[in-house]
């Protein structure tokens, strides 16, 4: 069964400075799809990053970015020149099709709780 | 956006009673999902729908039933609330490999 592991509960960064949240997941599938998500206080789920497996090459969506190993079977996420606003429970997210239903279901870590600080 | 509205946003009900959260989307999404949040676990899948009456269990599925009977609408049904089941309660859609689309919640509290 597929896993994904954030070891990190709660992380602080000052406000300006570049923090990075763990992940790791486990997989024998080869195809997949790896996500950051962000929550912020008002309980939305907003998507940040999305990195496709088969993609070599790290996705980048303005001050946030991923290192992906595929072989390490890790998924990071880069915040740089944090804002106050980053403050949130972050999630990783690990999807793969359902082979039986068609669908793709989603596996989520147990998320990383972030606080900039001013 | 996906145009998802969850109803009721919140919920304060009895031990025992049934209650049904619903999911209301508007971007004609094949995939529909129901999870539940809760401190130290992230989201859990409890059921989904792969289409208009065709739904499968999550890995928390016990004490919960769903139905769709329209591609609109996935209901999810308590048919007996325990204390236990108190939590934070999401629906989200999804098409084909593209990131699923997230409500913004239901918080039910069992008394």
């Amino acid at each position: 069964a597929q896993t994904v592991t954030q070891s990190q509960p709660e992380m602080s960064v000052q406000e300006a400075e570049t923090v990075t949240l763990s992940c790791t997941y486990d997989t024998s599938e080869n195809n997949y799809y790896l996500f950051w998500y962000k929550q912020p206080p008002s309980r939305q789920m907003i998507l940040v990053i999305r990195q496709e497996a088969y993609k070599q090459q790290n996705a980048t969506e303005n001050r946030f970015s991923v290192n992906f190993q595929k072989a390490a079977k890790s998924f990071s996420l880069k915040i740089s020149d944090s804002q106050l606003g980053d403050t949130a429970m972050y999630f990783c997210a690990f999807m793969k099709p359902a082979l039986t239903s068609g669908t793709y279901k989603y596996i989520f870590g147990t998320g990383t709780r972030l606080k900039v600080l001013a | 956006d996906a145009g998802i509205t969850q109803s009721p946003r919140h919920k304060v009900t009895e031990t025992g009673t049934p209650v049904t959260l619903r999911c209301h989307q508007t971007e004609n999404h094949r995939y529909m999902y129901w999870y539940r949040q809760d401190p130290g676990h992230g989201l859990r899948l409890i059921h989904y729908s792969y289409g208009v009456k065709d739904t499968d269990k999550g890995e928390v599925s016990d004490g919960y039933s769903v139905s769709r009977s329209k591609t609109e609408d996935f209901l999810l049904t308590l048919e007996s609330a325990t204390s236990s089941q108190t939590s934070v309660y999401f629906c989200a859609t999804g098409l084909n490999n593209q990131p699923q689309h997230f409500g913004d919640g239901t918080r039910l509290s069992i008394l």
